[in-house]
């Protein structure tokens, strides 16, 4: 069935460093990705996302890169802040449907 | 505008009792999206709807489960006899369906079953 997998569960950076987050799909028809970030008791936001006939996108210090052969997606989040702690959900839009297959998330940790 | 809402923010109930969850999406969007997130997990899909048809329910974890879709907006999430392992967060999200991806969540319920 369809699938995403999220590398890494938790994530610690220093302040300033970047983090990179790998996501890998399972269904070849998806063709929507985005990233959700969620805060402590709070809903899932969308951040950033890539549409399959693009391979890169950036907006300010985050972006996705998607390689579609590879099946491989991932987030980069450039000069970390304190403020980027939080859940990252990356998705695939399931075919034909439009649901999201969510990955499991990632914990971000930025140390002051 | 108004974004997606969730009726109740929290919901304790005993075990075996039945509950209904509400969620309104965003006015005029076609599509409403079911997930359930257990404490530290991520989100899992539980159903799909287009307009009041859902042609996607695959992710309903038991027949206890079950959803409807009235007027093309409000939709109701049932759950009978409920079970401990039903304790989890409830998200509802919301888009313009078909020719829009992007989808928005409400603040979701959180259930517990004790």
């Amino acid at each position: 069935g369809e699938n995403v997998e999220q590398h890494p569960s938790t994530l610690s950076v220093q302040e300033g460093d970047s983090a990179v987050i790998k996501c890998t799909y399972s269904d070849s028809a998806s063709n929507y990705f985005p990233w959700y970030k969620q805060e402590l008791g709070k809903r899932p936001q969308l951040i950033i996302d890539i549409r399959s006939n693009v391979g890169e996108k950036k907006d300010q210090r985050i972006a996705v890169t998607l390689n579609k052969t590879a099946k491989h997606f991932s987030l980069h989040i450039t000069e970390t802040q304190p403020e980027d702690s939080a859940v990252y959900f990356c998705a695939a839009s399931g075919s034909g449907t439009y649901k999201y297959i969510f990955g499991t998330g990632t914990r971000l940790k930025v140390l002051a | 505008g108004a974004g997606v809402s969730q009726s109740p923010s929290n919901k304790v109930t005993e075990k075996g009792k039945d509950v209904e969850l509400r969620c309104d999406p965003i006015s005029g969007h076609t599509a409403l999206y079911w997930y359930r997130q257990s404490l530290g997990q991520g989100l899992e899909f539980l159903i799909y709807f287009q307009g009041n048809s859902a042609p996607d329910k695959s992710g309903l974890p038991s027949d206890r489960f079950s959803a409807e879709r009235t007027g093309g907006s409000v939709s109701t999430l049932t759950i009978q006899r409920t079970q401990q392992e039903d304790s989890a967060v409830y998200l509802c999200a919301s888009n313009r369906g078909l020719a829009s991806y992007e989808q928005y969540f409400g603040p979701g319920t959180r259930l517990t079953v004790t």
